[in-house]
């Protein structure tokens, strides 16, 4: 089975631009989970879904971030308009519902904002 | 608040047994992960403890003490592809998993 897919795998781009990064979810999943990792706050959640509807986004920075799941098999971060400190590696997780399931990670969207 | 520590870094030599140990102080506790993360790559699911006491997989184990809120990743037989960051998370609600900032094991020969 594939895992959690995301794309792009690396992003560069200037200050104030939009970025949009995308992942497809295991299938089967309902639950699915965006998150930032960076050196100085390490893995911070930043919204989860639950059958595609959206749970908690209390961990979003701000406004300039939003996030979408239009269905079971696919979401968006989007982050407009871009700065500098939102450099970092975002990841998308999913898993059952359960809370005793572990949550599988794509390979993250290594993202520098110049 | 949410605290969840881990030592920075942690060194250990190819054979050996490290114990890496986490402390969490959470507005809710349903249960706890350890995550495997090599450089560059995604983490990993590595053990997962609700109820207090000792979960053995292989090279790999997990201890639990709710009460005094504290966990410790043992892992035996050390080998060089077990160089990594290993994070230590909560679930504090619904699904919600807060993270420790992981500690960094470097194993050498």
């Amino acid at each position: 089975d594939a895992g959690v897919i995301q794309s792009p795998r690396h992003e560069v781009t200037e200050m104030g631009q939009e970025v949009t990064l995308r992942c497809k979810p295991i299938s089967g999943h309902n639950s699915l989970f965006w998150y930032r990792q960076t050196m100085m706050r390490g893995l911070e959640l930043l919204i989860y879904f639950n059958n595609n509807v959206p749970i908690d986004d209390s961990g979003m920075p701000e406004d300039r971030f939003s996030a979408k799941m239009p269905n079971a098999s696919f979401s968006t971060l989007k982050i407009q308009p871009s700065e500098p400190r939102d450099s970092a590696v975002y990841f998308c997780a999913s898993s059952f519902v359960t809370g005793d399931q572990p949550q599988h990670f794509g390979d993250g969207t290594r993202l520098s904002i110049l | 608040g949410q605290n969840i520590d881990q030592p920075t870094e942690m060194t250990a030599t190819e054979g050996a047994i490290v114990q890496i140990n986490c402390t969490y102080q959470t507005s809710g506790f349903n249960g706890l992960f350890w995550y495997q993360q090599h450089a560059g790559e995604a983490p990993t699911f590595l053990s997962y403890n609700v109820l207090d006491g000792l979960e053995e997989k292989g090279r790999f184990s997990s201890f639990l003490s709710r009460s005094k809120g504290y966990s410790y990743l043992l892992l035996k037989e050390l080998q060089m592809k077990d160089s990594a960051s290993y994070l230590c998370a909560v679930i504090t609600g619904f699904q919600k998993l807060v993270f420790g900032t992981g500690t960094r094991l470097l194993v050498s020969p």
